[in-house]
């Protein structure tokens, strides 16, 4: 049972407009939310967290919005940037406990220049 | 800037060979994992480790086994590799110290491709 989905498995965006990646969760538990960028033949990288007392963390170009109710979280990337093509994975931990991280499945963007 | 390292990045062996994936980082960081992922699809934790001489199993289940003697060091023995065995494996560690420990640091992987 998949606890972590992005249901969309790729995404195309044109270069200068906004990016719109989606996740949702069903473990209520889950208190701590991640998005971490791949690319291809390296490992994931952090890119911004919020914590389930907010609603929305902004990091520059890179905005998280979190929707406790709906359990829903996206990530807006504005302005896109051929360099933002990569893939995409949403994480969440359920901070009282053991701290292990449970991932969604990705999404590929694809920056259009 | 995150130091994890893992070796070898890319690995083809036959059936029935041991094998061990070494991943160190120099961060000193105390948590360390082992995740496995294949194309497509989420990374699953398979190994845990809070500090030195801790292991633990992660949610999926893996034929591998972990140890876990040096703070750094945090290598992933296959006994007797399978073809059910090929995948990408995923090192990262994290600062346990933290109430939120928010980032785990990736090293780059290693695609294992057992024939």
């Amino acid at each position: 049972d998949q606890q972590v989905k992005q249901n969309s498995p790729s995404l195309s965006v044109q270069e200068g407009r906004i990016s719109i990646l989606n996740c949702d969760y069903t473990n209520s538990m889950f208190d701590y939310f991640l998005w971490y960028k791949k690319y291809p033949a390296e490992g994931p990288t952090f890119l911004i967290s919020i914590s389930s007392i907010k609603d929305k963390n902004e990091d520059g170009r890179f905005t998280v919005f979190l929707n406790k109710s709906a359990k829903h979280l996206s990530l807006h990337i504005v302005p896109s940037q051929p360099g933002d093509s990569a893939v995409y994975f949403c994480a969440a931990m359920a901070n009282f406990g053991n701290e292990k991280l449970t991932f969604g499945t990705g999404t590929r963007l694809t920056i259009i220049p | 800037e995150a130091d994890i390292y893992q070796t070898p990045r890319y690995l083809v062996i036959g059936t029935g060979k041991k094998i061990t994936l070494e991943c160190s980082q120099t961060m000193g960081h105390d948590k360390m994992y082992w995740y496995q992922q294949d194309p497509g699809m989420e990374l699953h934790l398979i190994h845990y480790s809070y500090g030195v001489n801790s292991t633990e199993k992660g949610d999926l289940s893996s034929e591998s086994t972990v140890s876990r003697i040096r703070t750094e060091h945090f290598p992933l023995t296959l006994e007797s590799a399978r073809p059910s065995h090929t995948s990408q494996y995923l090192c990262a560690s994290s600062d346990g110290g933290r109430a939120l420990s928010d980032e785990q640091f990736f090293g780059p992987g290693t695609r294992l491709t057992v024939l």
